[in-house]
């Protein structure tokens, strides 16, 4: 298996423009989470789904972020519009359960909001 | 709220040395899991060892060990005979119920 993908791995834009993160999970895994890795606040969690459903969007931070899982093999992050604040990594991970089961990390996105 | 602290923001080894990481965190939960993940300069994550709170023994993973205290809610990582290959960050990271909290990391630089 080719691992979490992600695309791109860069991303450079200006504020006010839509950004749009692409995940792929590996085959099989059924939970899908987005993080967001910043020098200031470290790594959080932004939203998980399970069987393509979100369960918790609570480190969403705000209406600008929005996120989906059409289908079980492909997510994407939204950023509308974007603020130089929100430059940062993106990750995205998934695992074939919650709890005690290994999360996969794709390699991360860098976003650069000028 | 489940937090995770990582006290120590860099570190620094010799190679062929010991050295261990501290990690606190602090849960009203009784059923969790604990994580140390790696994140070397090429920014991937990695899993390095994983603990079940249930579990009295300490999880071992090769050149990599854990002293896991539950009532001091205590999850250090050691790692013997250091490598420059070890040269990253590392994160500590608690798992309750479905959230992966993380630490702040320390970053662990092995001199040659």
């Amino acid at each position: 298996d080719a691992g979490v993908i992600q695309s791109p791995r860069h991303e450079v834009t200006e504020m006010g423009q839509e950004v749009t993160l692409r995940c792929k999970p590996i085959s099989g895994h059924d939970y899908l989470f987005w993080y967001r890795q910043t020098m200031m606040r470290g790594l959080e969690l932004l939203i998980y789904f399970n069987n393509n459903v979100p369960i918790d969007d609570s480190g969403m931070p705000e209406d600008r972020f929005s996120a989906k899982m059409p289908n079980a093999s492909f997510s994407t992050l939204k950023i509308q519009p974007s603020e130089p604040r929100d430059s940062a990594v993106y990750f995205c991970a998934s695992s074939d359960g919650i709890s005690y089961n290994e999360q996969f990390f794709g390699p991360g996105t860098r976003l650069t909001v000028l | 709220a489940q937090t995770v602290t990582q006290s120590q923001p860099e570190m620094s080894v010799q190679e062929a040395e010991t050295v261990t990481l501290s990690c606190t965190y602090d849960t009203s939960e009784n059923n969790y899991y604990l994580f140390w993940y790696k994140q070397p300069p090429s920014r991937q994550m990695i899993l390095v060892i994983r603990q079940e709170a249930y579990k009295q023994q300490n999880a071992t993973e090769n050149r990599f060990s854990v002293n896991f205290q539950k009532a001091a809610k205590s999850f250090s990582l050691k790692i013997s005979d250091s490598q420059l290959g070890d040269t990253a960050m590392y994160f500590c990271a608690f798992m309750g119920t479905g959230k992966l909290i993380f630490g702040q990391g320390t970053t662990l630089q092995v001199k040659p």
